[in-house]
């Protein structure tokens, strides 16, 4: 079976801070995605890659950037924290771009920002 | 811009019972991929189902099973024979090729039914 961790399952700083979300997947999988669920807002899509060293912006990336240095490691840094980034995200992986191919998620990070 | 629509934001069902959860989407592509995921509370979320938009014959699962109309943009999902378990919410999924940037694996949600289940 396909594991995506995520380093933490819960978190919380402070309004300013640089945060790291770290996210690992064990099988050697192409696409990688960063996504925030809110409640009545489902999933957005706030970045992806699709190789190492490769990114593109989703639906909402302002306040975000990702890192991916190597193919399993997928992070997500909120330069300056704010409240309103106080949210549950979560990291998907895929195999590749097939259309067929399903994306296998983490457990997710509850994210605070006081 | 694609939307994926999930018009009932909560859904109750009777254990044993079936319930459908409704999910219809906008596209102009013909080739696409739709998928239910399951999303238990502070679980993980799982895929439960998926339909290709030229196979005519609805998916099925187990006891779950999608009823897929293409000419109108309709995905739903039967669950039968309900279980405690099945209480989670659910995500109704497009992927499209290349108009709508699916061909780099992205996928767009609708906003979730949550389903609880009474015993």
């Amino acid at each position: 079976d396909v594991k995506v961790t995520q380093s933490s399952r819960y978190l919380v700083k402070r309004t300013g801070e640089k945060v790291f979300l770290e996210c690992v997947q064990d099988m050697d999988h192409e696409n990688m995605f960063w996504y925030r669920q809110d409640p009545g807002l489902g999933l957005r899509l706030i970045y992806f890659s699709y190789d190492v060293k490769m990114k593109e912006k989703g639906d909402i990336p302002e306040g975000y950037s990702v890192s991916r240095e190597k193919k399993e490691r997928f992070s997500l840094i909120l330069e300056s924290a704010s409240t309103n980034q106080t949210s549950m995200y979560l990291c998907a992986s895929s195999l590749d771009r097939g259309l067929n191919q399903p994306q296998h998620f983490g457990d997710g990070t509850r994210l605070s920002i006081l | 811009a694609q939307t994926v629509t999930q018009s009932q934001p909560e859904m109750s069902v009777q254990e044993a019972e079936t319930v459908t959860l409704s999910c219809t989407y906008d596209t102009s592509e013909s080739d696409y991929y739709l998928f239910w995921y399951k999303q238990p509370p502070s679980r993980q979320m799982i895929l439960v189902i998926r339909q290709e938009a030229y196979k005519q014959q609805n998916a099925t699962e187990n006891r779950f099973s999608v009823n897929f109309q293409k000419a109108a943009k309709s995905f739903s999902l039967k669950i039968s024979d309900s279980q405690l378990g099945d209480a989670a919410m659910y995500f109704c999924a497009y992927r499209g090729g290349w108009i709508y940037g699916g061909s780099q694996g992205n996928l767009i949600f609708g906003k979730g039914t949550k389903l609880s289940v009474k015993p």
